[in-house]
């Protein structure tokens, strides 16, 4: 596998589930992003890790908690969702996480997510 | 004001077509620059960074003007296939980059 993989692609949960989403990066890259991208809204960064470490959390709610136990894998657990919280979930990762320097960002497929 | 803002059109351009996208970002300490292209369901994939001096790939330009705080993209011979949504992103020295919200481009027989 090349690139960033993300599993489930699709995924269907009750409010009161637990569910984890899963990727990896196959780039040798330092930084992986977490982001929710909704219907007709911009992309939203949710979490930063470089190197493992936590560099950003960008106000998100505790029902989304993230792990990173390595450079090249990613989890975001899910509990006790809010249907408001169906959406498209991207994973990305980069070189490193600072700006800058043409530092891009390559992106996983996503996992669509639904909250019933 | 927005920190990166684009028209989020629908541009409904003819093949062969001439089309330019611009993005103003609110932040003068920005760094770096990309556009980005998103087909529907798709993830975001990389089109081009923007270089102070300009750049261009193939069809493709893309010029940054910091005086005025924005950057452009310019697709010449528009083809069937670049319809997409294309996305603005911009990056100081934190570590958050912003995304604007996207252009969408139609591109039609």
């Amino acid at each position: 596998e090349t690139g960033v993989t993300q599993t489930p692609r699709h995924l269907v949960m009750g409010m009161t589930n637990k569910k984890s989403l899963k990727c990896e990066q196959h780039l040798g890259h330092n930084a992986m992003y977490w982001y929710k991208q909704s219907a007709k809204k911009p992309l939203e960064l949710m979490f930063v890790y470089s190197l493992e470490e936590r560099v950003e959390n960008n106000s998100v709610p505790s029902r989304f908690s993230p792990e990173c136990p390595n450079s090249s894998h990613l989890f975001l657990h899910l509990h006790t969702l809010q249907p408001e919280d169906s959406a498209l979930y991207l994973c990305a990762s980069s070189h490193s996480p600072q700006g800058d320097g043409y530092n891009e960002q390559f992106f996983g497929p996503g996992t669509r997510l639904t909250v019933l | 004001r927005k920190e990166v803002e684009q028209d989020p059109g629908p541009f409904n351009v003819p093949e062969g077509a001439t089309v330019a996208f611009n993005c103003t970002y609110s932040n003068s300490a920005s760094q770096s620059f990309f556009w980005y292209r998103q087909d529907c369901r798709k993830e975001p994939k990389l089109l081009m960074s923007v270089y102070s001096s300009g750049n261009e790939d193939g069809r493709f330009t893309a010029q940054l003007n910091r005086a005025s705080q924005y950057i452009s993209l310019l697709i010449r011979d528009s083809k069937l296939s670049d319809s997409a949504t294309y996305l603005c992103v911009v990056r100081g020295g934190s570590y958050i980059p912003t995304f604007g919200r996207g252009t969408s481009l139609i591109v039609h027989p």
